[in-house]
């Protein structure tokens, strides 16, 4: 079992809410991801950080933002929930190096009404 | 831009046959490659890692090729079991260390009892 932690697991809110996604592991990896899938379709990198103060934005568009001021913790903030947000939200984390493989969380399912 | 495509979205086959998934891509040149199991609901979980000066991996029923002439990678179960059934993705690696891998849409495996 993989020491990635996402909390809340389920969350359902009302649509102009500021959210907050947590993620934390205990692995002390330098590299730190967020994916969002819908059911049965692809991973799409929403964010990502090679290490504390740093990150980057990834393929997906995305009304969300991060922050990386400690290793283990990565944090993912909605400002404004829309219901175009509701998803699945997955956060993982490898260390650097090649071909490391990649650990995820459990997930966080958002319902945005 | 870069591309990579699993051979399909479903794959049914009957229990105690081989399954055979594919992984194509196109316009990258990846360090290594990786392969992921992912159940409903659930994040990834890495399965195997070959690097690009190999031909071949094995792990318990699980094998995978890897052609980087042909830009694709072979990824076989044996003896296939209705436990084995799940969204199986592929993920190329970079040369460089800081680029996030890239991950395919998935093909979902069913083993039918």
């Amino acid at each position: 079992e993989a020491d990635i932690y996402q909390t809340p697991r389920y969350l359902v809110i009302g649509t102009g809410k500021k959210i907050t996604l947590e993620c934390s592991q205990t692995m002390g990896h330098d590299k730190m991801y967020w994916y969002q899938q819908d059911p049965g379709m692809e991973l799409h990198l929403i964010h990502y950080s090679y290490g504390v103060n740093s990150t980057e934005k990834g393929d997906l568009s995305s009304e969300s933002t991060v922050s990386r001021i400690r290793t283990e913790h990565f944090p993912l903030t909605l400002e404004s929930a829309r219901p175009s947000h509701t998803s699945q939200y997955l956060c993982a984390s490898r260390t650097g190096g090649g071909g490391n493989e990649q650990f995820f969380g459990p997930g966080t399912r958002l319902t945005v009404l | 831009s870069q591309k990579i495509e699993q051979n399909s979205e479903a794959l049914n086959i009957q229990e105690g046959k081989t399954a055979t998934l594919t992984c194509n891509y196109t316009n990258y040149s990846p360090a290594y490659l990786q392969w992921y199991r992912q159940d409903p609901g659930r994040g990834p979980v890495f399965l195997l890692l070959i690097r690009e000066n190999e031909k071949e991996k094995r792990k318990e029923r699980l094998k995978v090729t890897f052609d980087t002439t042909l830009k694709q990678s072979l990824f076989h179960i044996t003896a296939s079991q209705p436990a084995d059934s799940a969204t199986y993705l592929c993920a190329l690696g970079p040369k460089s260390g800081n680029t996030p891998l890239v991950f395919g849409k998935g093909t979902r495996l069913s083993v039918i009892a």
